[in-house]
């Protein structure tokens, strides 16, 4: 069955550097988004991407947040400066572009900020 | 400010009883409405979603929705203690391809 695949499952970093998360969607789907979750906390949509562009963010998604597709698979999330507060588990998701779609779901990678 | 509001239990009930979950929405334009099972430390996985009022079966799931009262529910028939989770319950405003709104979850503890 088709998966959307996370890299690293784990990052830890310290404070101030940046990161890179990767993502691998669903082949034939071509909306893609990054949501997070704070330990204990709802899951948050940060951006949806399509067509090589940002489609819509969310406040949490300052400028210290960008997203790319660097090639034809895979699709990044990187943050420039980390701080403390973006510890969570980043989920990648995506969907096929239409009505009544549904979203799956990677397995997330925890960020750990120290 | 859309908000999804869930108890977050949580819900104990006994193996092979039927477990019930809860979900309440303030858009009232809501179109497509999603539960997703997480369990601890994994990422969210789609059960079941729904679009028009009243109900739709899948399994041992029932989804029931009912767009006047801004109200969305999971019924699970013979609950597992594999069941053991925490249920989340999503809104889209649109049926197309806008973002989740996520509630909290419900965290379900079936007894064996």
């Amino acid at each position: 069955e088709p998966e959307v695949t996370q890299t690293p499952s784990h990052q830890v970093t310290q404070m101030g550097q940046e990161v890179i998360l990767r993502c691998v969607p669903i082949s034939n789907h071509l909306y893609f988004y990054w949501y997070r979750q704070i330990l204990g906390q709802k899951v948050e949509f940060l951006v949806s991407f399509y067509n090589n562009e940002i489609s819509e963010k969310s406040e949490i998604f300052d400028d210290q947040f960008s997203v790319e597709r660097p090639d034809g698979s895979n699709f990044t999330l990187k943050i420039r400066s980390t701080k403390l507060e973006d510890s969570a588990m980043y989920f990648c998701a995506s969907s096929e572009v239409g009505m009544n779609t549904e979203a799956f779901f990677g397995q997330g990678t925890r960020l750990t900020v120290v | 400010q859309k908000e999804v509001e869930q108890n977050s239990g949580p819900l104990s009930v006994p193996e092979g009883a039927i477990a019930s979950l809860n979900c309440t929405y303030s858009d009232r334009g809501s179109q497509s409405f999603f539960w997703y099972r997480q369990y601890s430390g994994k990422s969210p996985e789609l059960i079941m979603f729904i679009y028009s009022n009243g109900d739709k079966e899948d399994g041992r799931f029932t989804a029931q929705l009912n767009k006047a009262s801004q109200y969305v529910s999971l019924l699970i028939r013979d609950s597992q203690p594999s069941d053991s989770a925490t249920y989340l319950c999503a809104v889209k405003s649109s049926s197309g391809n806008t973002p989740l709104v996520f509630g909290k979850g419900t965290r379900l503890s079936v007894i064996a």
